[in-house]
């Protein structure tokens, strides 16, 4: 178990509607990032926060966003969802963000678009 | 451009030993990482290189050459519990860049 924790579980959702995907890091990390999964293929880097900032942002559309919170736990919201979205969401907590730094992964959220 | 490759599927015997290779082209280059998938879970991290080197952990070895932007992941001692997806990630400065990974089946 590496500490960090993701809600909820599983989620369905249809075409349009938005979602909020949340993530509580590991204790005294202060850094989190989010991933996609789809099905077959390795995580795909959505953003980094790093003490309440975004701190890096991969090749997402701005309908992906998120926040940071003071106790660094983070949430991941997804707009105007999309069939292409349906994918497992996995956060990843570190100690410091910088690239030599472990980054410890929550169990994700599987989220299905109908 | 970016780019990262790995086998997609190796199948090795129970106490054997199998070396998964990766080569990347990735700018802002930091290091390479290697982390381990089970059906159904989670990534979990096994090892860092920042430097041209072997670096060892237990059964597992990986090794980088930055010059020749390749890496590769050594696994001893092969047991059923190995069974997994392996991802190389090269780092960049604040990101991991993940490929499609190499399946891992081990075999009795």
């Amino acid at each position: 178990e590496t500490g960090v924790t993701q809600s909820p579980t599983h989620l369905i959702k249809t075409r349009g509607q938005q979602v909020t995907l949340r993530c509580s890091s590991q204790s005294g990390h202060n850094t989190v990032s989010w991933y996609q999964q789809a099905l077959g293929q390795g995580p795909q880097f959505i953003f980094q926060y790093y003490r309440e900032e975004e701190n890096g942002r991969g090749n997402f559309p701005p309908r992906f966003s998120g926040l940071q919170f003071p106790n660094y736990s983070s949430e991941l919201n997804v707009n105007a969802l999309e069939l292409d979205d349906s994918a497992l969401y996995l956060c990843a907590s570190s100690l410091t963000g910088t690239s030599s730094d472990t980054q410890y992964f929550g169990p994700g959220t599987r989220l299905t678009v109908l | 451009g970016q780019s990262l490759e790995q086998p997609s599927e190796v199948t090795a015997v129970e106490g054997a030993i199998v070396q998964i290779n990766c080569t990347y082209q990735t700018s802002g280059f930091y290091g390479l990482s290697w982390y381990q998938q089970h059906d159904g879970g989670a990534p979990t991290f096994l090892s860092y290189n920042a430097l041209d080197g072997l670096e060892e952990t237990g059964r597992f070895s990986s090794f980088l050459s930055r010059s020749d932007s390749y890496g590769y992941l050594l696994l001893q001692e092969l047991q059923m519990k190995d069974s997994a997806s392996y991802f190389c990630a090269p780092a960049g400065s604040y990101q991991l860049t993940f490929g499609k990974g190499t399946k891992l089946s081990v075999i009795p």
